[in-house]
Order: C-alpha cells, then structure tokens, then sequence
C-alpha cells in the first residue's frame, strides 16, 4: 500500500520569505499522481497544485513551485514571497494513475504553516 | 459551477441518534469519495464510487455507517446509531479520472 509522509507538523516563515515543505512517499508503482492540498481555517480543501510523475519538468503555479525527485520519492512544495492568506495546514497525496491502480488519494498527515508578518 | 455542496455544515446529535450527511458533486464528475477527517486519524478515505457504484468501502468502520449514491448527482453517508467517536468533519469529493479531486466544504459532527 502507498503511503505518503510529512516529517515536519509545524513550520513559520516570514512574511516575503520563501518556505519548502516537505513531503516523501512510498509506493512500488511507476505511474502517478502528486499532489498538495491547502486548508486554511476555514477547513476547505484547496488543490494548490499537481505532478505527474511522468514528468521530469517540476510544476509552477505562481509563487507555488514542487521539487519532484521521483528517484528520491520526495515531493516538496515551495512557497515563495509568502503572504499572511497562505497560512494554512499543507497536505500532500498520492494517487495512482497507473491502470487498474486505485483512484483514491493517500494523504499525509499534514504540515501546519504559520506566516509572520 | 457551484462546486462539490455538502449539507448539512454543522451537525450536533446524541449517541444513539441517526446521522445523514448529503452531497451532491459536481456535474460530469463519475468519481464521488467521502473522507473523515481527525486530529488522531487525519484524512482516511471511507468510500468511494465510480458511475455511481460504490467501487471501495474497506474503510468504513463498521457496519453503522453506509453510503448510497442513487444517481450522479447526489450521495449520502449515514450513521446509525451513532458514538461520540464519530465527532469528525466529514468531506465529500468528486473528480474525474484525469484531474484532482474538488472537495466540499465538509459537516462537522459532533456526537454528545
């Protein structure tokens, strides 16, 4: 079974900084999703970006960017010119893409960001 | 589109009590997952549904909760009776095979 590993419960970062937070997985599968997942407060799960793990190229999505080391089975997410409304607890998941491979996500435990203004 | 609705946002019972919880995904989605959500647990995955066939429901807890989806656009998770070890926040998901799921606002319960 997959699973996915978040060894950091807490992190802070300055407002303006830039943050990574970490995320490794397991898995014996070769074709997958990556994702990270951002709930603030107001306990809505939001996508705040995706990688396909046939994918060399690391995605971006504005000040988000992801390092995939798909060798490693690291998937870390870097916030960067961090603002107050990016406080929120990090999820990362995985989810197969693989045929007959299960649709659910596998989530990790979650890693809480706090920004200091 | 309004995205993935989940009624009721908060539900307060007692023990012993029948809990329905509602959600209705978001068109031309064929996936339908409900997730629990606890301090101790974090996110697991209860069940979910493929064209409206439940699809895995390994992790349901116990034969006290059950889940039906009678047609694309709507799916319930009930309780019954319900336990004080129940209190989580409840979230429903939908998504199509290719992109990331779109989640609910999610029901808190609470079970006194």
């Amino acid at each position: 079974a997959q699973t996915v590993t978040q060894s950091q419960p807490e992190m802070s970062v300055q407002e303006a900084e830039t943050v990574t937070l970490s995320c490794t997985y397991d898995t014996s599968e070769s074709d997958y999703y990556l994702f990270w997942y951002k709930q603030p407060p107001s306990r809505q799960m939001i996508l705040v970006i995706r990688q396909e793990a046939y994918k060399q190229q690391n995605a971006t999505e504005n000040r988000f960017s992801v390092n995939f080391q798909k060798a490693a089975k690291s998937f870390s997410l870097k916030i960067s010119d961090s603002q107050l409304g990016d406080a929120a607890m990090y999820f990362c998941a995985y989810r197969s893409s693989a045929q007959g491979g299960s649709e659910k996500l596998v989530f990790g435990k979650g890693t809480k960001l706090t920004v200091n203004p | 589109d309004a995205g993935v609705i989940q009624s009721p946002r908060h539900e307060v019972t007692e023990m012993g009590q029948e809990v329905t919880l509602r959600c209705k995904p978001i068109s031309g989605h064929d996936y339908l997952f409900w997730y629990r959500q606890t301090m101790m647990r974090g996110l697991e995955l209860l069940i979910y549904f493929n064209n409206n066939v439940p699809i895995d429901d390994s992790g349901m807890p116990e034969d006290r909760f059950s889940a039906k989806m009678p047609n694309a656009s709507f799916s319930t998770l009930k309780i019954q009776p319900s336990e004080p070890r129940d209190s989580a926040v409840y979230f429903c998901a939908s998504a199509t095979w290719f992109y990331g799921y779109t989640f609910g606002s999610g029901t808190r319960l609470t079970v006194v």
